[in-house]
């Protein structure tokens, strides 16, 4: 148990479909982020929010959109995908203060666009 | 911005030695190096980190060193078993600033 959960762990979708990644995070964390880690490449940062305002947003392409309604909650809406965005998906959140900047990882989402 | 390198790619020791994963950064302002392992279908753990007021921290097994002139810093794993078989990421930061990742070392502990 990390701490962040992330449902689904297994998702397949047609690239036609619409569909949602859910994070939760029980850390008292304000700070929550999306990877992306596919085979071929390292690990990709996505967004960061911080105390639920996007403040990072790595050139995703529009069909992926994050939504952070509050510190602990953390989705990303899916829409239009292409085969290449396979992949697994990674929910992280961490702390702020003088204790650095440790982020805690989810489980993920492994995602298989057909 | 940062830039992360990490050495080797790929790692195959037999159980009992010890094995040693190398990073290099970029900036020297940053401060904190954590390390991360991620076994198969799971998402990375961190496992042990340092930050730039301290060269050296151990946990266990576990042993992480830094040279902040060279800057580069280095985990150390010391009797290996074969439950430390993963992908070891190390990654860094300064302040505030989200964490820089290396690509990965994949560490194949043989019985």
């Amino acid at each position: 148990e990390t701490g962040v959960t992330q449902t689904p762990r297994h998702l397949v979708m047609g690239m036609t479909n619409k569909k949602s990644l859910k994070c939760e995070q029980h850390l008292g964390h304000n700070a929550m982020y999306w990877y992306k880690q596919s085979a071929k490449k390292p690990l990709e940062l996505m967004f960061v929010y911080s105390l639920e305002e996007r403040v990072e947003n790595n050139s995703v392409p529009s069909r992926f959109s994050p939504e952070c309604p509050n510190s602990s909650h953390l989705f990303l809406h899916l829409h239009t995908l292409q085969p290449e965005d396979s992949a697994l998906y990674l929910c992280a959140s961490s702390g702020q203060g003088n204790m650095g900047n440790t982020i805690y990882f989810g489980e993920g989402s492994w995602l298989t666009v057909v | 911005g940062e830039n992360v390198e990490q050495h080797p790619s790929t790692l195959s020791v037999q159980e009992g030695d010890s094995a040693v994963i190398k990073c290099t950064y970029s900036d020297s302002a940053s401060n904190y190096f954590p390390w991360y392992k991620q076994e198969l279908g799971k998402g990375p753990q961190l496992i042990i980190d340092i930050r730039s007021n301290v060269g050296e921290k151990k946990d266990q097994r576990i042993a992480v060193t830094l040279n902040k002139t060279a800057k580069h810093f280095s985990l150390h794993i010391t009797e290996t078993q074969p439950e430390d078989s993963a992908v070891y990421f190390c990654a860094a930061s300064r302040g505030y600033s989200t964490l820089t990742f290396g690509k990965g070392t994949m560490l194949l502990v043989s019985p």
